[in-house]
């Protein structure tokens, strides 16, 4: 079955520090790919999708790219902020409208 | 996102007691999904609906849970007879397609 694996957290960085939170995928088919971000006692947000290899998904200056011969979506950012403090969720569905798998999440502090 | 309401936020219950947890999805969206996060863990699908039609239940405990979606109103998620082990929080989220929105949760607790 499907299956996301995200890098183990908790990741802590200073302000400005370059980011990077691996995940790797098993699917069949073609799959869509997310990220979404959880901030303390709140839901998931959406903060980008990639729906087919090479695709990149970027917003708030998060970035990543669907690597389809690496099963990867890894995401990036070069300069975080205090303020993106949060668990970063990977995941996956396949097409249409289907249950989304998840990864475990990414405990992300960053200080100041 | 804000589009999706969940409630009650926060939902307290006595051993034995049912839980009802109610999601109305964003206005046009026909797909609602649930999910169930344990602290410190990531979110695991329970089940999915379209409105009367019960479409994913692969994730649903087989007894104690339900679930609908009607043809009017919200989307409600049951609990009877909850148990410790219930405690966590629930999260519904509501798509046209792929790329789900998440209400807040209901955060239940059982005592």
């Amino acid at each position: 079955g499907n299956s996301v694996t995200q890098m183990e957290g908790p990741v802590t960085l200073s302000e400005e520090a370059f980011l990077t939170i691996n995940c790797t995928y098993t699917a069949t088919g073609y799959p869509s790919l997310f990220w979404y971000v959880q901030y303390p006692g709140e839901g998931l947000q959406l903060l980008l999708k990639a729906t087919k290899a090479d695709d990149k998904g970027s917003n708030k200056g998060f970035e990543a790219t669907y690597r389809k011969e690496t099963t990867s979506f890894h995401l990036e950012k070069g300069s975080v902020q205090v303020s993106d403090s949060a668990v970063y969720f990977c995941a996956l569905s396949g097409r249409g409208a289907q249950k989304l798998v998840f990864g475990q999440g990414t405990r992300l502090t960053i200080n100041p | 996102n804000a589009g999706v309401m969940q409630n009650p936020r926060h939902l307290v219950r006595r051993r034995g007691q049912e839980a009802r947890l109610r999601c109305s999805p964003v206005k046009g969206h026909s797909h609602v999904y649930w999910y169930r996060q344990l602290p410190e863990e990531g979110l695991k699908f329970m089940v999915y609906l379209q409105k009367e039609n019960i479409i994913d239940e692969s994730g649903m405990p087989k007894e104690r849970f339900s679930a609908e979606f009607p043809k009017e109103g919200p989307s409600i998620l049951r609990i009877q007879q909850v148990v410790r082990g219930d405690s966590a929080a629930y999260f519904c989220a509501s798509s046209p397609e792929n790329g789900a929105f998440f209400g807040q949760g209901t955060r239940l607790t059982v005592v």
